[in-house]
């Protein structure tokens, strides 16, 4: 199946750890986000890529680093999480052409 | 700043009852209005892109039209299976490259 996909969808971890967030496209996008979605559904964008280089860095606390190993991934990696950290992350992907973007299933990150 | 409002907040219909969302937007140049449907769970799923005043397009029980200022989802004899919550998105020119969304809609169509 052509689509976004993302690893692990649940992660529940304690205050403290460290975590990463897995996400691969292969619809052959150039562009790829992620988002977080709060407990109020609420969505924001966090962070872009194209091509491997990094677009948009929101006002993303510095625990947060993305890593995009070629232009079909594009991993989050949280360093000393905090219970503010628990929410929904969504990975997203567009192609060169088109603003439209398309998401991946999402990670249900909770921190105790 | 650019900002996007979505009313109401939730919705109740009957099956076959009509209704329209709701999607006002300030930006200083819009580059292109967005409908996301995200059901329960899941990501969100791109409906629809317009790019000027005037545009509307169609996809089954859906209608996507546009204004300066708004824009409406109109749903014609809603199913059961349309609830889910809509999500209304905009990219603006000459900014940052990113999509600002709404809060969403919570749409529940009783059969």
């Amino acid at each position: 199946d052509t689509a976004v996909s993302q690893t692990p969808k649940y992660l529940v971890t304690q205050m403290g750890n460290d975590k990463s967030i897995k996400c691969e496209q292969n619809l052959g996008h150039d562009t790829m986000y992620w988002y977080k979605q709060d407990s109020k559904k609420f969505l924001k964008i966090m962070f872009s890529y194209n091509n491997k280089e990094l677009i948009i860095n929101e006002t993303v606390p510095n625990r947060f680093s993305p890593k995009s190993p070629d232009k079909a991934h594009l991993n989050l990696h949280i360093n000393s999480l905090e219970l503010g950290d628990s929410a929904v992350y969504f990975c997203a992907s567009s192609p060169p052409t088109s603003d439209e973007q398309y998401f991946g299933p999402g990670t249900r990150l909770t921190v105790t | 700043e650019d900002q996007v409002t979505q009313s109401p907040e939730a919705l109740r219909l009957q099956e076959g009852e009509s209704s329209s969302l709701n999607c006002s937007y300030t930006v200083s140049g819009l580059r292109g209005l967005f409908w996301y449907r995200q059901d329960p769970g899941k990501g969100p799923e791109f409906l629809f892109t317009l790019y000027s005043a005037g545009e509307e397009k169609e996809k089954e029980r859906l209608k996507a039209t546009l204004t300066k200022k708004e824009s409406f989802l109109h749903i014609t004899a809603p199913k059961p299976e349309d609830s889910a919550t809509y999500l209304c998105a905009l990219f603006s020119q000459g900014g940052s490259e990113k999509l600002v969304f709404g809060k969403g809609m919570k749409l529940t169509v009783n059969p």
